[in-house]
Order: C-alpha cells, then sequence, then structure tokens
C-alpha cells in the first residue's frame, strides 16, 4: 500500500512569509507526528496527534507554528512569518499506536529553505 | 525529554569490511530502543524495536544488541556494502501527555566506499 507522503518536497520562501507543509499518513494509522531535523541537530519533536486531536504540542518552538489533522488523515503543519531558524527537513510519521513500541513509518520530508 | 547519544558522528569503511556504531541512552525509566535508517533522499525506515536486556535483532547483515542496565546498544553491519550507505538513528520513547515520544540521537553517518 501508499506510504506516508509528504508535500511539497522542497520549500524555498523569503523571511517573514507564511508556509503550510502537508502530510498523508498510512490510512488506518490513528498516530501522526511530525519532527523536524535542524543542520547538525538530531530529529527534533514537533506535535502529535491522536486522532483529530493533539493532545502534545509541546515540541512547537513558538505560536508561529501550528498543525490541523482533519478527518483522521491529513495533517497540515503551518509556519507564520518564517525566520532563517525555521529552515529545517520536516519529517511526518504515522504509526499504528500511541505506544513504547510502535514503529513509525515516515514520509520523505519536505526541505524548507527560508532566505 | 532524556539524552539520547550515537557514537561516532560519521564512518567511512571499505567495501566488505564490518563496522558497528554505538546508542547510548539513561538506563532508568527504560522502556524501548528504536533503531531506524535514513538513506538520502529517502525516508527514515524503521529496522528494529527492542525492548529486554540481552536481546538481540537481526535483519540481514545487519544485528542489534540491547544492555538496559548500562545504557547502550550496538548496531553492527556485516560485510558492509554501497547500500548500506545511510544515517543511522537511534531512539528512545518518554511518557508524554498521555502517549510515549520517540527522542533521536544525531545519528552515525554510514559511507560505504566501493
Amino acid at each position: 500500500g501508499a506510504g506516508v507522503s509528504q508535500s511539497p518536497s522542497n520549500k524555498v520562501t523569503e523571511k517573514g512569509k507564511d508556509v503550510e507543509l502537508r502530510c498523508d499518513p498510512i490510512s488506518g494509522h490513528t498516530a501522526l507526528y511530525w519532527y523536524r531535523q535542524r543542520l547538525g541537530q538530531g530529529l527534533e519533536f514537533l506535535i502529535y496527534f491522536q486522532g483529530n486531536s493533539a493532545p502534545d504540542k509541546s515540541g512547537l518552538p513558538s505560536d508561529r507554528f501550528s498543525a490541523e489533522r482533519t478527518g483522521e488523515s491529513v495533517s497540515t503543519l503551518t509556519i507564520q512569518r518564517t525566520q532563517q531558524e525555521d529552515s529545517a527537513v520536516y519529517l511526518c510519521a504515522s504509526s499504528t499506536g500511541t505506544g513504547r513500541y510502535e514503529k513509525l513509518f515516515f514520509g520523505s520530508g519536505t526541505q524548507l529553505s527560508v532566505l | 525529554i532524556l539524552n539520547v547519544e550515537q557514537s561516532p558522528q560519521s564512518l567511512h569503511v571499505q567495501e566488505g569490511d564490518s563496522t558497528n556504531f554505538t546508542c547510548s541512552f539513561p538506563s532508568s525509566n527504560f522502556y524501548a530502543l528504536h533503531w531506524y535508517r535514513w538513506e538520502t533522499a529517502k525516508s527514515p525506515e524503521a529496522l528494529f524495536v527492542m525492548t529486554l536486556n540481552g536481546d538481540e535483532k537481526k535483519k540481514g547483515r545487519i544485528s542489534a544488541t540491547l544492555n538496559t542496565k548500562e545504557g547502550y546498544s550496538y548496531l553492527y553491519i556485516k560485510g558492509s556494502q554501497p547500500e548500506d550507505s545511510a544515517t543511522y538513528l537511534c531512539a528512545s520513547p518518554y511518557s508524554g501527555a498521555g502517549s510515549y515520544q520517540l527522542t533521536f540521537g544525531k545519528g552515525t553517518k554510514l559511507s560505504v566506499i566501493p
């Protein structure tokens, strides 16, 4: 079946512009995660969805970041008034549950470059 | 959030060589240890999820061991091939808001030279 799909694969934007990143998880996966990797850093947790709810937003770095999920499927991550430090690879992942042992299925990411 | 460390940061080996690298994690409140492989321009892919002290998992030429008492895991690749070139990530879950989030290390980037 289809894996996790992310779009766009690359996005170049100017500082101060808003961007929207999209994730289509594997059908039937109830849990959805957003991570990002900035240059030289590890994967950084941003937000997690269980169904359409986001019980853990603790990783969002500022109020410029928001995310939503609809229909227990597609999720969008929105970054308002982008800054250069937002440049990173943004990865979406989904899984069948939210336990300790559930492996994550990742998309191939969106490379965001803020000029 | 946990402190997960990986070493070395990068590694170059010749085709056919065997290699290994390390993941260190807090031994207290241990739940599980995940290994992922991330090839350039592809999606990170799960290799193993390990839970028990002394556990050993194998997938083809890749194997992993787990020591929960001292807080480390080794990933071994036997007879490295160019297609093994990738960044290898380990991660351990921590409890947050009713679920478990993975804290990832920075990865070990492996380059296999033909």
